[in-house]
């Protein structure tokens, strides 16, 4: 039962710490995607990667946020330092093209940050 | 401005009863729209996705039409299940780029 993980499901943390989100794409898919949903904002592209190389993070803000791509198991959003503005459910998605596509979304994390 | 709107933001009825849901877009250039069920605590689900040359698509008892001269779509539930309850979002990819412009969602509740 091919599917999207993520990891942790549930996170919650002080501001000011570093929180990593991590997700694994459905074996043989070469695009990655990482979102955020928020009851004010809906849900937002943060970044997405094809063949491990960033695409577009133009949704993303740098200061404080980066995701990457080790291998082609796993992607990682990373958040440094935490701020309660970035309490959210953050979700990874993968699929086979950038174009067109559809994309499998995992169950999230839900990121608590006081 | 790229922008997607959906109505109603929420919805109830009864089992067993049809409903559509609406969505307008003013994404330019266009290259697909998706519809998505979301449950509570889930990840979205892709229902349909349509290209500029679709304008109907079904998936079981869901079925989305698409106007591209106008810009609209809507997705319709056909004999609606308790499990229907969900919410249902809109996304157009376009716009340049081909990013993802997601609508803010409808959040239907089917009622015994």
């Amino acid at each position: 039962d091919a599917r999207v993980t993520q990891t942790p499901r549930h996170k919650v943390t002080e501001m000011g710490q570093e929180v990593t989100m991590r997700c694994q794409p459905i074996l043989g898919h070469n695009t990655v995607f990482w979102y955020r949903q928020t009851m004010m904002q809906g849900l937002e592209l943060l970044a997405y990667f094809r063949n491990r190389a960033p695409l577009d993070d133009s949704g993303m803000p740098k200061d404080r946020f980066s995701a990457e791509m080790p291998d082609a198991t796993l992607a990682t959003l990373k958040i440094q330092p935490s701020e309660p503005r970035d309490s959210a459910v953050y979700f990874c998605a993968s699929g086979l093209t950038s174009a067109g596509g559809e994309q499998f979304f995992g169950p999230g994390t839900r990121l608590t940050v006081l | 401005k790229n922008q997607v709107e959906q109505s109603p933001q929420s919805l109830i009825i009864l089992e067993g009863k049809n409903c559509t849901l609406q969505c307008n877009y003013t994404v330019s250039p266009f290259s697909n729209l998706r519809w998505y069920k979301q449950d509570t605590g889930r990840g979205p689900v892709s229902l349909t996705i349509m290209t500029f040359s679709e304008n109907t698509k079904s998936n079981g008892r869901y079925t989305a039409t698409l106007d591209a001269d106008t810009k609209q779509s809507s997705l319709h539930i056909t004999a609606s299940q308790l499990s229907d309850s969900a919410s249902y979002i809109c996304v157009v990819m376009g716009g340049g780029y081909n990013k993802l412009i997601f609508g803010a969602g409808t959040r239907l509740a089917v009622h015994p």
